[in-house]
């Protein structure tokens, strides 16, 4: 299974800042990644697949970058409605797996 | 709009089944892949089955490969996953989400299965 590795676990930020989270795959997945935001006691929302293409609706302070093993997201100008959790999930092969998620708090 | 409408959670003891639905609305039903992925307490998003639009191809994950199944009634527009010889790690959140054979895009808003004696 190919396992994935997110980082931070949490991370604390205020409105306007920009953050980035990393996700690293064990073996290469091309760019098969797609991320995804939850808040509490919500379904996630998916943001982004093939790496770094933007689903439907999704704001454009939304980016996401990488190929391989190692990816990144980057909120630009966090807004409060961007506190929430994000995961990574690569869908390279079969289980699909999930990052352990990052939460992103307000400083 | 699309909706996706999980129900059948509950509480049930360890040993015993229980049956998950996920209805659906809003769209061409049969023309999506769908998965179920679930979240136990605290914790983070774990895939585990997916099935193709037309449900001859389905996937698991090793945690439930032979003991879950899932299908689905394209007429009904209903997606299920059957879970059989429950366990307490079983305990989670199921969404089931519409997408590709790959990539759970829509999610419906979770079903909460607690196994508990």
């Amino acid at each position: 299974d190919i396992q994935m590795t997110q980082s931070p676990s949490s991370l604390s930020a205020s409105v306007g800042d920009t953050i980035t989270i990393t996700c690293r795959a064990s073996q290469n997945i091309s760019r098969w990644l797609a991320w995804y935001q939850q808040k509490p006691e919500k379904a996630p929302k998916s943001l982004i697949y093939v790496a770094s293409s933007l689903q439907s609706g999704v704001p454009l302070r939304f980016s996401g970058s990488g190929s391989g093993t190692d990816f990144t997201l980057t909120i630009s100008s966090l807004q409060p409605e961007d506190f929430a959790t994000y995961y990574c999930q690569q869908y390279n092969s079969y289980p699909l797996t999930f990052g352990g998620g990052t939460k992103v708090e307000i400083k | 709009q699309v909706q996706l409408v999980e129900s059948g959670g509950g509480l049930v003891q360890p040993g015993r089944s229980l049956r998950l639905s996920c209805a659906a609305s809003g769209f061409t039903f049969s023309t999506y892949a769908f998965h179920w992925v679930r979240q136990a307490p605290g914790r983070g998003l774990e895939w585990i089955t997916v099935i193709s639009n037309d449900g001859t191809n389905k996937f698991y994950a090793a945690s439930v490969k032979g003991r879950f199944t899932i299908s689905r009634d394209n007429s009904k527009k209903t997606l299920y996953l059957q879970m059989n010889s429950l366990r307490v790690e079983d305990t989670a959140v199921y969404y089931c989400a519409r997408g590709t054979t790959v990539l759970p895009i829509y999610w419906g808003q979770g079903a909460l299965v607690t196994v508990s004696s």
